[in-house]
């Protein structure tokens, strides 16, 4: 298993540019997660899902939209990019409501100039 | 509402001292759960250890060990003879998982205490 992968790893967007980030899991877990990190912040919940078709906004969403088609992807679109958004985005799944540890990608660090 | 927190920002040890990491929690659920997970410095989250709020045993895995005591809300982590692989920043993180009512299980972070192990 590849597990949690995330592309790409880097990315410099100016500010009012779009861009997907991708996610994917090869562990048929139903449950995954978009988190930002800033520094000295920990990491905050952008949003998730909890099975294809089904997503919700987590506590900072704003300027961000997802989708969840399949299982296996869970793609994190920034549209008008800003600075604010300049972050290290990581991407967790897991596999059932009752299972709580929680697995994640490597990351993509977002530059916005 | 949840909150973990780590009030130490930064430590730095000289390799081979022993070195705690603070975590206290805040919830008023019943059943949750605690995390630690180690970011070294090429990014990646690498989880460590979980713990459920029944079972407030002890845990040693080599040179880390993990002290849960419900009654002061804390899940501290401790690392004997610090390496400087431990370099790393390390999060504590606490979810409840309502089985029956439904949970998206978010971890709730703490902001992280980074640790220097010097050699």
């Amino acid at each position: 298993n590849a597990g949690v992968t995330q592309t790409p790893k880097f990315r410099i967007l100016k500010i009012g540019q779009s861009m997907t980030l991708q996610c994917a899991q090869d562990m048929n877990h139903n449950y995954m997660y978009w988190y930002r990190q800033d520094p000295g912040m920990g990491l905050k919940l952008i949003y998730y899902s909890v099975g294809a078709g089904i997503t919700d906004k987590g506590e900072v969403p704003n300027g961000y939209n997802v989708s969840r088609s399949t299982t296996e992807d869970f793609p994190l679109r920034l549209e008008l990019a800003a600075p604010s958004q300049t972050s290290v985005y990581f991407c967790a799944s897991r596999p059932r409501r009752d299972t709580p540890t929680m697995f994640f990608g490597p990351g993509t660090r977002l530059t916005v100039l | 509402a949840q909150k973990v927190t780590q009030a130490q920002t930064e430590i730095s040890v000289v390799e081979k001292e022993d070195v705690t990491l603070d975590c206290v929690y805040e919830t008023r659920d019943t059943t949750y759960y605690l995390f630690w997970y180690k970011q070294p410095p090429s990014g990646e989250l690498v989880f460590l250890i979980r713990r459920n709020s029944f079972d407030e045993q002890n845990e040693i895995s080599g040179r880390y060990s993990w002290n849960f005591q419900k009654s002061t809300s804390s899940f501290n982590f401790t690392i004997t003879a610090s390496q400087v692989v431990d370099s790393a920043v390390y999060f504590c993180a606490l979810t409840k998982l309502a089985i029956y009512g439904g949970s998206q299980g978010n971890l709730i972070f703490g902001k992280g205490t980074k640790l220097s192990v010097k050699p």
